[in-house]
C-alpha cells in the first residue's frame, strides 16, 4: 500500500542551524502539507502546497520556514535558523485531487539544543 | 474560525468493553468533513474513520463507529470490543468542504486529543 515517507526519523540540531526535513508523498497525490506537534500538544497546521505554490499557511509559518518540491517527488520543509521552540514532531501529509483525506507520514522528531 | 474541542484528556477501558470518546466542534459552515485519527506510541497519525457532514448516516469501520449529531455539533467515536492495540492518543479533526470539485483540499483542524488506555 502506498505511503508517505519522511526522513530522517529523528534529527538533533543546534540552535541557529538550518534544517531540511524531507518527505516523499504518495505518487499520484497533488496536495501536500506540513503539520507540527509539540510534545504533549495538539497537531497544528503549518502549510499546504498545491500546483507548485503555497495555497495556505498558518501564523506559525513565518519567514524562517519555507517549502519546496524540488524534483516532482520530494517535498521539503526548511527551517532557516532553528530556535529551541521549534523542537517538535513534524508531519508531512499528502492528499489526492478531489479526495477528502490526508495521509500522514510517520513524522520527523526535531530536537533543537 | 473553526474550532475542535475534546473535553476528555484521558480515558480508560477494559479489554473487550466499549468506550466512547467525545468531540465537539464549532463552525458556521454547512458542509465539511470530520475525522478521527489514532496516534499510537510510534507517533504516526492513522486515519480511523471519516464522516461527511451532508450524510445523515453515521460512519462505521469494523469496531469503530461514530455518533454524528450535526445540530449539536457533536462527533463522538465509539470503540467496541476494545483491544490492547487500541491504546493510543485519539484526535478529532475538522476539514472544510472544498470550494469546488477538485479544488484545494483544505487543512485539518485538530482537537487536543484523548489518551485512551486499555486495561487487560
Amino acid at each position: 500500500e502506498p505511503e508517505v515517507t519522511q526522513t530522517p526519523s529523528h534529527q538533533v540540531t543546534q540552535m541557529g542551524q538550518e534544517v531540511i526535513l524531507r518527505c516523499v508523498p504518495i505518487s499520484n497525490h497533488l496536495y501536500f502539507y506540513w503539520y507540527r506537534q509539540i510534545l504533549g500538544q495538539k497537531v497544528e497546521f503549518l502549510v499546504s502546497f498545491y500546483n507548485n505554490e503555497i495555497s495556505e499557511k498558518s501564523e506559525i509559518f513565518d519567514d524562517q520556514f519555507s517549502v519546496e518540491r524540488p524534483d516532482g517527488s520530494n517535498f521539503t520543509l526548511k527551517i532557516r535558523s532553528t530556535k529551541l521552540e521549534d523542537s517538535a514532531m513534524y508531519f508531512c501529509a499528502s492528499g489526492p485531487k478531489g479526495g477528502t483525506e490526508a495521509f500522514f507520514g510517520q513524522g520527523t522528531r526535531l530536537t533543537v539544543v | 474560525a473553526q474550532t475542535v474541542t475534546q473535553s476528555q484528556p484521558e480515558m480508560s477501558v477494559q479489554e473487550a468493553e466499549t468506550v466512547t470518546l467525545s468531540c465537539t466542534y464549532d463552525t458556521s459552515e454547512s458542509d465539511y468533513y470530520l475525522f478521527w485519527y489514532k496516534q499510537p506510541p510510534s507517533r504516526q497519525m492513522i486515519l480511523v474513520i471519516r464522516q461527511e457532514a451532508y450524510k445523515q448516516q453515521n460512519a462505521t469501520e469494523n469496531r469503530f463507529s461514530v455518533n454524528f449529531q450535526k445540530a449539536a455539533k457533536s462527533f463522538s467515536l465509539k470503540i467496541s470490543d476494545s483491544q490492547l492495540g487500541d491504546a493510543a492518543m485519539y484526535f478529532c479533526a475538522y476539514r472544510s468542504f472544498p470550494m469546488n470539485y477538485g479544488g484545494a483540499t483544505n487543512k485539518l483542524i485538530f482537537g487536543t486529543g484523548t489518551l485512551l488506555a486499555v486495561q487487560p
